[in-house]
């Protein structure tokens, strides 16, 4: 069975410092890999994709991900923070079974950003 | 565009009672998903629909149960509440089956359960 591990629960940084989050899939097919940001009362907002291609994603808001399948990783990565991406992120993983289809979920990154 | 709506926003039951949640797509997207939102559980997926029917269900107990109308719109019903169904209930659409297809999300309805 898919799933998805982000390894930290919640990370800290400084306003202009740059950002790494986390995520690891398991999943036997070829993956197709979301991130999602959820600001508090707030609803998911995908930030990138990757279904295949150019391993390196660029998304909205200044973020990016690579795809590393030997590591089966697809970190989420901003050069420099803003106050405003402060908000929890999720890593997903599309899975495919027959006629059954489904997104299995990271638990989350909560993330706070200092001024 | 309007995005995926959900109602209501805030919604407050006893134990033992149910509870009907809904949630309209964004037009011209016939599947729908609903994910449970628990504290410490992260997101977790509960139900699909396209079409009208249900294509795939995730491990929830029978009391979680839902429909989707004629015009994609959808319902989810939790019956025989429990302290611990206390969640957010997030309702995502997309357009037809596809593994591409990216699903929108609407901004939940919190369900506390008393």
């Amino acid at each position: 069975a898919q799933s998805v591990t982000q390894p930290d629960i919640h990370i800290t940084v400084s306003e202009g410092a740059s950002l790494e989050l986390r995520c690891n899939y398991s999943y036997g097919a070829t993956p197709y890999l979301f991130w999602y940001v959820q600001s508090p009362g707030q609803g998911l907002q995908l930030l990138l994709k990757y279904f295949s291609g150019d391993t390196l994603v660029q998304g909205i808001k200044g973020f990016e991900a690579e795809f590393k399948r030997s590591q089966s990783s697809f970190n989420l990565r901003k050069p420099s923070v803003h106050w405003s991406d402060a908000a929890e992120y999720f890593c997903a993983v599309a899975s495919w079974g027959g006629s059954n289809y489904k997104l299995t979920f990271g638990k989350g990154t909560l993330l706070t950003v200092n001024p | 565009e309007a995005g995926v709506t959900q109602s209501p926003t805030h919604l407050i039951k006893t134990r033992g009672q149910q509870a009907t949640l809904r949630c309209s797509p964004i037009s011209g997207h016939t599947s729908v998903y609903w994910y449970q939102q628990a504290l410490g559980l992260g997101l977790q997926f509960l139900l699909w629909y396209d079409e009208g029917e249900e294509r795939n269900r995730g491990n929830f107990p029978p009391r979680f149960s839902g429909r989707q109308f004629p015009n994609y719109s959808s319902e989810l019903n939790v019956n025989a509440l429990e302290l611990e169904d206390s969640a957010l209930y997030l309702c995502a659409s997309s357009l037809e089956i596809g593994r591409q297809n990216e699903q929108f999300f609407g901004p939940g309805t919190r369900l506390t359960v008393l």
